[in-house]
Parts: structure tokens; C-alpha cells; sequence
């Protein structure tokens, strides 16, 4: 099974400013088949990117995904209010699917 | 817009079997190449899939509970199935059934939680 360790577990931030999270798997993730998520307090996840660095369907282009094999980050540009969240890295390249810890995104 | 709304008791005693339901509207469940998960996350703690099914019935499992998880699909209802088996505390989660497209899940339920607790 694929491990994904996710840093830093916490990021404080302000609005207006860049985030970088960042996704390491203990080995090569197939076709670079990685996925983002965000989730905030009693909600469902919900799908930011895919492939590693295609947005999904209504995903502002603040947020880019990038890397391939064993290292991937998500950028989000400038944080805007809504950003403040959990996200949580997703390999789909070999079974079991795994998901990272996940990263707290937090208003500093 | 397809949704999906999971439904099922939301109290378990340990050793018995958790039995949930996800219900899609919006679209057939048997349309296009999708298969129909189901994730869980504990209380403030992260996410772990459980499994998934395509709508031949083909299933693949998270080896870690594959011995108690069987996932079903009743595409006259447009509805998949969980059952989990044997449960213990450890099992108490909130469960989400979500819907894959090429690996990543694009629609997610908005979640049930379930307790197993005497």
C-alpha cells in the first residue's frame, strides 16, 4: 500500500497570501494519478484536483496542482476567506486507494 | 446534477453488522464508467476507503477490512450498499459514499455518522 505523508500538518496563514501543501508517497504514484481534495467542518470533501494537476469542473485557477512520481504539491495563489480548510492529498494509481493525513489550512 | 445521500441506523452494538445505503439521484447508477465508493473518517482524524463497486458487480477492497466489508449495488433502485461486519468502536466513523470517475471521487454524500456502542 502507498503511504502519503502530507506537510506541513498545519499552515497558518492571512488572507492574500500564498499556500504551498505538500504530498510525498513511499513510492512512485502510477501516471501521476493523484488527487486534492478540501473538506471544511461537517462537510464532504470536495474535489479540487485530479491527475495531479487538472482542475476539477469549477475549481478557481488559484489552485494548481503539480509533480509526478513521488513528490506533489498543491499552491493555492492568494488565500481567500473560504480557503481555510482541510485538504487532503488521494493516490488512485494502485489498490488500496490511499489518503494523505491531511493539511490544516488556518487563518493566522 | 447527480447527488447521493447515504442512510442507515446511526447506532450499532459492537459484534453486529453496520448495514448502510447510498441512494443516487440525478443519473442513472448504471450510466457511464463509474464505479461507487465508500470512504469513512473517525472524529478528527482522517480519511480511509473502505471499497468500491462498478455497476457488474465487480468489487474491489480496502485489504485492511476486507474480511468483514462486502459493497452491493441494486441498480433498479439506482442505489450501493455497505455492510461491515463484526464491528467494534474502532469502526465508529463518519461514512461517505461518493462516486469514482478514472480514480478520483467527483460527487460525495454528505455523510452519515455511525456509533458502536452497547
Amino acid at each position: 500500500e502507498i503511504v502519503l505523508t502530507q506537510s506541513p500538518a498545519t499552515l497558518s496563514l492571512s488572507p492574500g497570501e500564498r499556500a504551498t501543501l505538500s504530498c510525498g508517497a513511499s513510492q512512485s504514484v502510477s501516471s501521476s494519478y493523484l488527487a486534492w481534495y478540501q473538506q471544511k467542518p461537517g462537510l464532504a470533501p470536495r474535489l479540487l484536483i485530479y491527475d495531479a494537476s487538472s482542475r476539477a469542473t469549477g475549481i478557481p485557477d488559484r489552485f494548481r496542482g503539480s509533480g509526478s512520481g513521488t513528490d506533489f504539491t498543491l499552491t493555492i495563489s492568494r488565500l481567500e476567506p473560504e480557503d481555510f480548510a482541510v485538504y487532503y492529498c488521494q493516490q488512485y494509481g494502485s489498490s488500496p486507494r490511499t489518503f494523505g493525513q491531511g493539511t490544516k489550512v488556518e487563518i493566522k | 446534477q447527480v447527488q447521493l445521500q447515504e442512510s442507515g441506523p446511526g447506532l450499532v452494538k459492537p459484534s453486529q453488522t453496520l448495514s448502510l445505503t447510498c441512494t443516487v439521484s440525478g443519473g442513472s447508477i448504471s450510466s457511464g464508467s463509474y464505479y461507487w465508493s465508500w470512504i469513512r473518517q473517525p472524529a478528527g482524524k482522517g480519511l480511509e476507503w473502505i471499497g468500491r463497486i462498478y455497476t457488474s458487480g465487480s468489487t474491489n477492497y480496502n485489504p485492511s477490512l476486507k474480511s468483514r466489508v462486502t459493497i452491493s449495488v441494486d441498480t433498479s433502485k439506482n442505489q450501493f450498499s455497505l455492510k461491515l461486519s463484526s464491528v467494534t468502536a474502532a469502526d465508529t466513523a463518519v461514512y461517505y459514499c461518493a462516486r469514482e470517475i478514472y480514480g478520483d471521487l467527483d460527487y460525495w454524500g454528505q455523510g452519515t455518522l455511525v456509533t458502536v456502542s452497547s
